[in-house]
């Protein structure tokens, strides 16, 4: 069954300490992303890799970092410069091949909380 | 960059009632993308809309995308209670694949 999973689904944390999430696919896909939405918001894009060993900044990747090893896996590492870090985390993925179709695949998200 | 404004923000039905919420951008847009986003779940995909002028039906929803390409719709004929939920558009960067969401808008349906 193929698709992608996000570990935990919540997530606690104390000010000050890092916190890396988790984003797993076995779609096979190249490219991927992480985006933060917060209550009642849009989504924002934080990093993006479109292949592995090359990733980069979305629009608000201030006080984020991530690594792309393998094309199976993109984890985000929330560090504690990111001043407002409590939010719901997604994980999407996206095909690169043929044809125009932007879709992206979702996770169920992580939800971060920040004390 | 590229914006994509998305209204109304919120918008409550009586079941059985249409719903149409709206995505506008200033300039062209190459695509637009509509997904649903179930509460306390995550962004599914339903629609991409790539030409001008263009509808498309998938049931009871119904999904355009401007002769000038800068704005799109979604509507919704007679609601149902499975309907509700954040509806958001978002634009594909042609280079990148990032897509940029519109705010979305959050549709409560009352049985």
């Amino acid at each position: 069954d193929g698709g992608i999973t996000q570990s935990p689904k919540y997530l606690f944390r104390k000010e000050g300490q890092n916190v890396t999430l988790s984003c797993e696919q076995n779609l096979n896909h190249d490219a991927m992303y992480w985006y933060r939405q917060d209550p009642g918001q849009g989504l924002r894009l934080i990093y993006y890799s479109q292949i592995v060993n090359d990733f980069q900044k979305g629009d608000i990747a201030e006080g984020y970092s991530v690594s792309r090893e393998k094309k199976e896996s993109f984890p985000l590492t929330v560090t504690s410069a990111q001043k407002n870090p409590t939010a719901f985390y997604l994980c999407a993925s996206r095909t690169t091949g043929q044809g125009i179709s932007y879709e992206q695949y979702f996770g169920p998200g992580t939800r971060l909380t920040v004390t | 960059g590229q914006q994509v404004m998305q209204i109304p923000q919120y918008q409550h039905v009586q079941e059985g009632e249409d719903f149409t919420t709206y995505c506008n951008s200033s300039t062209t847009l190459s695509n637009i993308q509509w997904y649903k986003q179930r509460p306390g779940g995550h962004p599914v995909f339903l629609i991409q809309l790539v030409k001008s002028g263009e509808v498309k039906k998938q049931k009871r929803l119904t999904f355009q995308f401007g002769e000038a390409k800068k704005n799109s719709s979604l509507h919704i004929t007679a609601t149902q209670t499975t309907d509700v939920g954040t509806y958001f558009c978002a634009h594909g960067s042609s280079n990148t694949g990032k897509l940029i969401f519109g705010q979305g808008t959050t549709l409560q349906v009352k049985p």
